[in-house]
This record gives C-alpha cells, sequence and structure tokens, in this order.
C-alpha cells in the first residue's frame, strides 16, 4: 500500500506480558517516528528514527520500550512487563526527512489494551 | 511548562463563522510550525505549516506565527460542520522531534 501500516490495529494483552508493535512506513520515507496517543490528549513523542539510528528516543517513558528499525524501513516498537498505564494508541508516523519535514503521514494506528 | 500549549475547548462556534485557534510554545529556536487536524477515532493529518513571522493562507485556512512571542494561531473562516474536529499545534523543536499539544476540539453548530 501506499500509506504508513501498522500492526497489529488492536491489541489485548495481560498485565506483566511482551508486546511488539509495527511500523511500515512509506517507501522512500527516511524518518519515522513513534508517538503514544491517550483520550483526549495529543500524541505524546516517544522516539525517532532517521535512517537505521534512533535519532532522539528521549521521549521513552522507561526501559521497558524499546524501539528498533535494522534495516531503515520497518521499524517495532517493543515494550516489556506491560503495565496498564501503557494502554494507548500507539501512532507511527513517518516522513521524507527529520529536519522541517513539512508533513508527517501517520498510519491508523495500534491500541494497545493491557488488562 | 508543557512544550507546547493549548486550550483543550470545546470551542463552539456556529457555522459560517470564523473559528480562531491558538498555541504556545516553550523552545525559541523552534524553527517549523503546523496544524493538524483529527477527526475522532482517526490519525492526525497536516492542513497548514508555517515556517516565517506573519501570516500564510491556504483555502479557508490561515496561519500566523509570531516568534517574539512564541504563538501560533490558525484562523478557519466560512467554517462548515466538516471543520468539526481537534486541532493539534506542533512544534519542530530545536532536536528535529516534532512535539504536539493536547489539541483544541473545536465544534461547529450549524
Amino acid at each position: 500500500g501506499a500509506g504508513v501500516s501498522q500492526t497489529p490495529s488492536n491489541k489485548v494483552t495481560e498485565k506483566g506480558k511482551y508486546v511488539e508493535l509495527r511500523c511500515d512506513p512509506i517507501s522512500g520515507h527516511t524518518a519515522l517516528y513513534w508517538y503514544r496517543q491517550s483520550l483526549g490528549q495529543g500524541p505524546e513523542f516517544l522516539i525517532y528514527f532517521q535512517g537505521t539510528g534512533a535519532a532522539d528516543d528521549s521521549g521513552l517513558p522507561n526501559d521497558r520500550f524499546f524501539a528498533v528499525r535494522p534495516e531503515g524501513s520497518v521499524s517495532t516498537l517493543k515494550i516489556q512487563r506491560t503495565e496498564r498505564g501503557d494502554s494507548a494508541v500507539y501512532l507511527c508516523a513517518s516522513s521524507l526527512r527529520a529536519t522541517n519535514t513539512g508533513e508527517l503521514f501517520f498510519g491508523e494506528g495500534s491500541r494497545l489494551t493491557v488488562l | 511548562q508543557k512544550e507546547v500549549e493549548q486550550n483543550s475547548g470545546p470551542l463552539s462556534v456556529p457555522e459560517g463563522a470564523i473559528a480562531s485557534l491558538n498555541c504556545t510554545y516553550s523552545d525559541r529556536v523552534s524553527q517549523s510550525f503546523f496544524w493538524y487536524r483529527q477527526y475522532s477515532g482517526k490519525s492526525p493529518e497536516l492542513i497548514m505549516s508555517i515556517y516565517s513571522n506573519g501570516d500564510k493562507e491556504d483555502g479557508r485556512f490561515t496561519a500566523q506565527l509570531n516568534k517574539a512571542s512564541q504563538y501560533v494561531s490558525l484562523l478557519i473562516r466560512d467554517s462548515q460542520p466538516s471543520d468539526s474536529a481537534t486541532y493539534l499545534c506542533a512544534v519542530d523543536s530545536s532536536a528535529s522531534k516534532i512535539i504536539f499539544g493536547s489539541g483544541t476540539r473545536l465544534s461547529i453548530r450549524p
């Protein structure tokens, strides 16, 4: 497809479990962002990649969260020992470049529910 | 202090009127500013970007930037019911990460 693809669209898990969320950006987009959005809030920055490297991971809440982008395309956000407070919609966005991007193209999000 | 601040609303505007949305930011060296629209249950989509002080017009939308006051606004003229959504202000910070405000919920009443 032409847009940003995120899987799964919905994930229900139990407290303490491990979760992986996948993002497939628009082909050719070098910058990739992960955000987390809770109900009634704006997207909260987590991490962004320029190519394969994490250019800024200052938004990751703690060491339970980790993200990779090994080949500079698909990215995976990994959450260990999930907690109920991790429940949110996780949004991925891509852009042609990281500086003065002009436009982020968002996927439809992965809704995570931790019971 | 939040990096990007917006009034959460809701802001209710009659159809055909002008809707005015405001945003302030804390990082003085920010260079790029964006307005995204988010319909309920959907992802954000870009509607305006602005990089220089002054006004930028695109159809019914006008973005205004005042870097000295660290203030960005969005005006929507001839508001339509389809403009009812949450409007997110976003700022490209000095670290090139894009930070969003919490959004202003806009409701256009027929």
